[in-house]
């Protein structure tokens, strides 16, 4: 199945920074979700973007799939922002189950 | 309903005892998956049915494991002979169409004492 790997594995920012999450997978991909969890546990979704540019808000994510990379961007970062972000695409191309990398723990300071 | 339910949120068992989770996925939605989330890990895969069918269950663990979705909706996952190791949050996931975009309940923390 497909190798997830996602980066940086930890990241503290101020309120008000911007970042950027990285995540790399092995094989090609036709689904790919970027998932929110919050610190409650609860997985929300950010996006489901198989490829091309998304945007919603001050979030926006990218997925590049002959490169095999996704890039999740946060900008003007609250502290509500702060949690695991998740990204998961198939175990294998047109697969239906997730494969859920690692993820990025990511801790907003006020 | 408006997301997908499971219950119990919570639940404490003892070593050898027999568990059921239970998922009400967002109605409509013909695909249901179980994950199983470990502590600092990312959610693993178990179990995804299609309609009543399980489709694909290679990510349940041994045969203490199973899962039931009799009539297209709700599914049961049901532990038996539980372990200390089978603790973790349960999670469940729905989605309209395959592959397509998933939705996740809040979970099922089981502790096994």
């Amino acid at each position: 199945g497909i190798q997830v790997e996602q980066s940086p594995p930890d990241l503290i920012l101020q309120e008000g920074a911007n970042s950027t999450l990285r995540c790399n997978f092995s094989d090609s991909v036709n689904n790919l979700q970027w998932f929110h969890q919050n610190p409650w546990g609860q997985l929300i979704n950010l996006f489901y973007i198989p490829s091309g540019t998304k945007q919603n808000g001050r979030l926006s994510a990218t997925t590049v799939a002959t490169e095999r990379y996704s890039l999740l961007y946060i900008s003007s970062s609250q502290t509500t922002d702060s949690g695991v972000y998740f990204c998961a695409p198939p175990s294998n191309f047109g697969n239906e189950k997730l494969t859920f990398g690692t993820g990025t723990r990511l801790t907003i300071i006020p | 309903g408006a997301g997908v339910s499971q219950t119990p949120s919570n639940k404490v068992t003892e070593k050898g005892k027999y568990v059921e989770l239970r998922c009400d996925p967002i109605s409509g939605h013909t695909a249901l998956y179980w994950y199983r989330q470990s502590l600092g890990q990312g959610p693993e895969f178990l179990i995804y049915f299609q309609g009543t069918g399980a489709a694909d269950d290679s990510g349940l663990p041994n045969d203490r494991f199973f899962a039931v979705r009799p009539e297209g909706s709700v599914s049961t996952l049901k532990i038996q002979r539980t372990e200390r190791g089978d603790s973790a949050v349960y999670l469940c996931a729905s989605s309209f169409r395959t592959p397509g975009e998933l939705f996740f309940g809040e979970g099922s923390r089981l502790t096994v004492l």
